[in-house]
């Protein structure tokens, strides 16, 4: 167990819905970073925030957005979905900011039908 | 963009045999990280390499990082049942990733008894 949690761990919903992905991270973590990973896609890196600001962006498409909150849990929010978004999203977390070991919790798998 | 290659995609070993993966960045790396992904896992830390050259072990596992801090491998001794999983490299550049780690596609190891 990494520490760090994850919900909801399965959600199915259909194309053009939007959806919200939850992580909390490791107790004294700073950092949160969200990942996709598909089957032929490895991890592809979405979005960074440190302490509530957003530090980097990755492969994030327009239709995807996150935060932060103060309580340093964080929401990465999915709209108008379409089916090739279906997919597994960790968020990791660590304890300062980039450069350090990331802690990865257990997943969200996304399917879009 | 920055890119880190990983090969072999996948390997296939008997029990007891080695096993090696490598990881090629299309620019000079300021870290490595490797992780391991067990078959409905979630990535997890393994090490951390930050020196020219450096070389880590742990137990059967040995990690090196290139001279250049381009390359790096791993190399698995006598494999065991308890190896099988995916294995990835990720590279942090400072200067190109805006400190975030770009991750291999990873190599899939399977061990056959």
């Amino acid at each position: 167990d990494s520490g760090v949690t994850q919900t909801p761990k399965h959600l199915i919903t259909a194309t053009g819905q939007r959806v919200t992905l939850r992580c909390s991270p490791r107790s004294g973590d700073l950092s949160v970073y969200w990942y996709q990973q598909s089957l032929d896609q490895g991890l592809q890196f979405l979005i960074h925030y440190y302490n509530g600001e957003e530090r980097a962006k990755g492969n994030i498409l327009e239709r995807f957005s996150a935060q932060q909150f103060p309580d340093l849990h964080s929401e990465l929010n999915l709209s108008s979905l379409e089916l090739g978004d279906s997919a597994l999203y960790f968020c990791a977390s660590s304890v300062e900011d980039s450069g350090y070991e990331q802690y990865f919790g257990p997943g969200t798998r996304l399917t879009v039908t | 963009g920055q890119q880190v290659m990983q090969i072999p995609q996948y390997q296939h070993v008997q029990e007891g045999e080695d096993f090696t993966t490598y990881c090629n960045s299309s620019t000079t790396l300021s870290n490595i990280q490797w992780y391991k992904q067990r078959p409905g896992g979630h990535p997890v830390f393994l090490i951390q390499l930050v020196k020219s050259g450096e070389v880590k072990k742990q137990k059967r596992l040995t990690f090196q990082f290139g001279e250049a801090k381009k390359n790096s491998s791993l190399h698995i001794t006598a494999t065991q049942t308890t190896d099988v999983g995916t294995y990835f490299c990720a590279g942090i550049d400072y200067g190109g990733s805006q400190g975030n780690l770009i991750f291999g596609k990873g190599t899939k190891l399977s061990v056959k008894p």
